[in-house]
């Protein structure tokens, strides 16, 4: 079955880089996702990368898939206050339902 | 004005009340989803509608229905309310063949 687990807390500084991990096992996930949650909001999309891509970098966002180990990665530069959040990984096929299978969740927090 | 909107934003009721949500959108999209959010297990798939004849039953789907009255309109009821349906209910829309999903900013349901 799918299966998509994140670490639940992240802490950083102001400034620093924020690395937020994921591990999924369905090796027929072609599309993998970044959602922001924050408090008392919806989920906001930020990202995603079709699983034939190793790298893909939207401004401060940068995302890694390592696609034998089943692992991607959310690097955030110059973390902010404002990107105190829970982010969420998810995964699809782009066969039948495409609806997401998503990890917990994992919950950063930026110390000014 | 919002894209994917849910009606009510808040709910409160008693253990064994019929209760609907409702889920509205102006993208145009033929794909609906309803997902439910839980503390610590990220949010799972209570059912998903291709189009207006098209439903079908997600991973956690029993003590739930829904109903496609139109495309842009995909309402989730609760036939008898127990307590462990208290979560944040989030509805989802995509474009057949597009990668991503757009979500509603969810309905908090708490049942007493």
């Amino acid at each position: 079955g799918e299966d998509v687990e994140q670490s639940l807390f992240l802490s950083v500084r102001e400034g620093d880089s924020s690395v937020i991990n994921c591990t999924y096992t369905d090796s027929s996930s072609t599309y993998l996702y970044w959602y922001k949650q924050e408090p008392g909001a919806g989920l906001q999309l930020l990202t995603y990368i079709f699983s034939n891509m190793d790298m893909k970098q939207d401004q401060r966002l940068t995302v890694l898939l390592n696609k034998k180990d089943k692992h991607l990665s959310l690097r955030i530069a110059d973390t902010q206050t404002g990107d105190s959040a829970i982010y969420f990984c998810a995964e699809s096929m782009n066969t039948g339902r495409r609806a997401l299978t998503f990890g917990s969740g994992t919950r950063l927090q930026v110390q000014p | 004005d919002a894209d994917v909107t849910q009606t009510p934003r808040n709910r409160i009721t008693k253990t064994g009340k019929r209760i609907m949500l409702e889920c509205s959108q102006t993208k145009g999209h033929d794909r609906m989803y309803w997902y439910r959010q839980d503390p610590g297990l990220g949010l799972r798939l209570i059912y998903y509608s291709f189009d207006v004849k098209d439903i079908n039953k997600g991973e956690i789907s029993d003590g739930y229905s829904v109903s496609r009255q139109a495309q842009a309109k995909f309402s989730l009821s609760l036939e008898s309310a127990i307590p462990n349906q208290t979560a944040l209910y989030f509805c989802a829309t995509s474009l057949q063949g597009a990668a991503e999903q757009f979500f509603g900013p969810g309905t908090r349901l708490t049942v007493l």
